[in-house]
């Protein structure tokens, strides 16, 4: 199976901020990689898909980006409503895995 | 819009079953592969099960293959996920998903499997 090492566990930022969420893969996975903000009590919402693309309604201020095996997702400017759990996805081959997930707190 | 209404879930024993159901709108449901995720309680994201547009192949982690059971009813927009000999670390919020991307996701049910 191919994992999904997600980086940092918990994060705390200040508005306006600018926050960055890692994953690396354990092999090549292409673009074949998405991500996810969860919020408490919520399903999760996709933000990023093909590792760069943003899903519709997503704000401007998250994009995605990749090096190699490693992706990033990137809140150029953090709100208040961007607090919540943050996951990876790699949809390149089953079983599809997440990343452990980012918790990202207001400082 | 794209509605995705799971149900059937609830407080069940050890070693019994139940069938988680899930309601799709919005949308063409046979142009799409479906799948469950699932996420115990104050855990990550996992991906348990998968079915093809007709049903015809289907897709399990390994810690649920020969226990569990996922279908389809296209002609219904219905999705299922048919659980028999529950165990402890089944318990979990399910979600009910569309495959590309998960782009699309229900609220969930709740399964508890406890004596």
């Amino acid at each position: 199976d191919i994992q999904m090492t997600q980086s940092p566990a918990s994060l705390s930022a200040s508005l306006e901020e600018i926050v960055t969420i890692t994953c690396q893969a354990s092999q090549d996975i292409g673009n074949w990689l998405a991500w996810y903000q969860q919020k408490p009590g919520k399903s999760p919402q996709l933000l990023i898909y093909g590792a760069t693309s943003l899903a519709d309604g997503v704000p401007s201020r998250f994009s995605g980006s990749r090096s190699g095996t490693q992706y990033s997702l990137k809140i150029s400017r953090l709100q208040v409503e961007d607090i919540g759990i943050y996951y990876c996805l790699q949809a390149y081959s089953a079983p599809n895995t997440f990343g452990a997930g980012t918790k990202l707190e207001l400082k | 819009e794209v509605q995705l209404v799971e149900s059937g879930g609830g407080l069940v024993q050890p070693g019994r079953s139940l069938k988680l159901s899930c309601a799709a709108s919005g949308f063409t449901f046979s142009d799409y592969y479906m799948a469950w995720v699932r996420q115990a309680p104050t855990k990550g994201l996992e991906w348990v099960a998968s079915i093809s547009y007709d049903g015809g192949s289907t897709y399990y982690r390994d810690s649920v293959k020969g226990r569990f059971t996922i279908s389809r009813d296209n002609a219904k927009s219905s999705l299922y996920l048919q659980m028999d000999s529950l165990r402890s670390e089944d318990t979990a919020t399910y979600y009910c998903t569309t495959v590309q991307w998960f782009a699309y996701w229900g609220q969930g049910t709740l399964v508890t499997v406890s004596s």
